[in-house]
């Protein structure tokens, strides 16, 4: 079936660095979702790119959507404790009709 | 309150047994769907559901069924659970083909 590979798995920094998470497919993708689920929560929607080329800010986190709308990436500068969890990307693509799938996630432990 | 609300939200059983996860929400929304969450997999789709009447597989639909009893309510069973079963299970609703999810809390499955 589709996929789309997410890296780092896991990644750990020092409050105040900052992170980055990557989302690639092989395939060209209608558009591209990101989600924050809190340990212990559930997701919760971020945000959505559908251009190519497109980035979108929320105060320290920046969203890009690739050229060729097959990869994206969240960036979050500065982090903070707050921060801490498992982001996930999701992504619609051109030919797999109405499902949405996920990325395996990337999950952020920040040290205070 | 909750606008997903999903029972039971946590579950053990024994192999063979058969067990239903429910969902109700409050949204008025008309997609609803069904996700399995292990560590590092992210979330995969079970099943899906457009209205009353629309029941669609998603990528790891054996050994599950669902049912859409109304709008507003989306259970998923497992005839016969097996130990591979064990894991979060999130239920979620949606508006349009590419809108944001909004996601139940969760419910945890252990098959012993």
């Amino acid at each position: 079936g589709q996929q789309v590979m997410q890296i780092p798995q896991y990644q750990h920094v020092q409050e105040g660095e900052d992170f980055t998470t990557y989302c690639n497919s092989s395939t060209t993708l209608s558009n591209i979702q990101w989600y924050k689920q809190r340990p212990g929560g559930h997701p919760v929607f971020l945000i959505q790119l559908v251009k190519s080329g497109e980035v979108k800010k929320q105060k320290r986190l920046t969203f890009q959507f690739g050229e060729a709308k097959k990869n994206s990436s969240l960036h979050i500068t500065a982090t903070q404790t707050t921060d801490v969890g498992t982001y996930f990307c999701a992504v619609h693509h051109n030919n797999a009709g109405n499902m949405l799938t996920f990325g395996g996630g990337t999950r952020l432990m920040v040290k205070p | 309150d909750a606008d997903v609300t999903q029972t039971p939200r946590n579950r053990i059983t024994k192999t063979g047994k058969r067990i239903m996860l429910e969902c109700s929400q409050t949204k008025g929304h008309d997609r609803m769907y069904w996700y399995r969450q292990d560590p590092g997999l992210g979330l995969r789709l079970i099943y899906y559901s457009f209205d009353v009447k629309d029941i669609n597989k998603g990528e790891i639909s054996d050994g599950y069924s669902v049912s859409r009893q109304a709008q507003a309510k989306f259970s998923l069973s497992l005839e016969s659970a097996i130990p591979n079963q064990t894991a979060l299970y999130f239920c979620a609703t949606g508006v349009t083909f590419s809108g944001e999810l909004f996601f139940g809390e969760g419910s945890r499955l252990t098959v012993l």
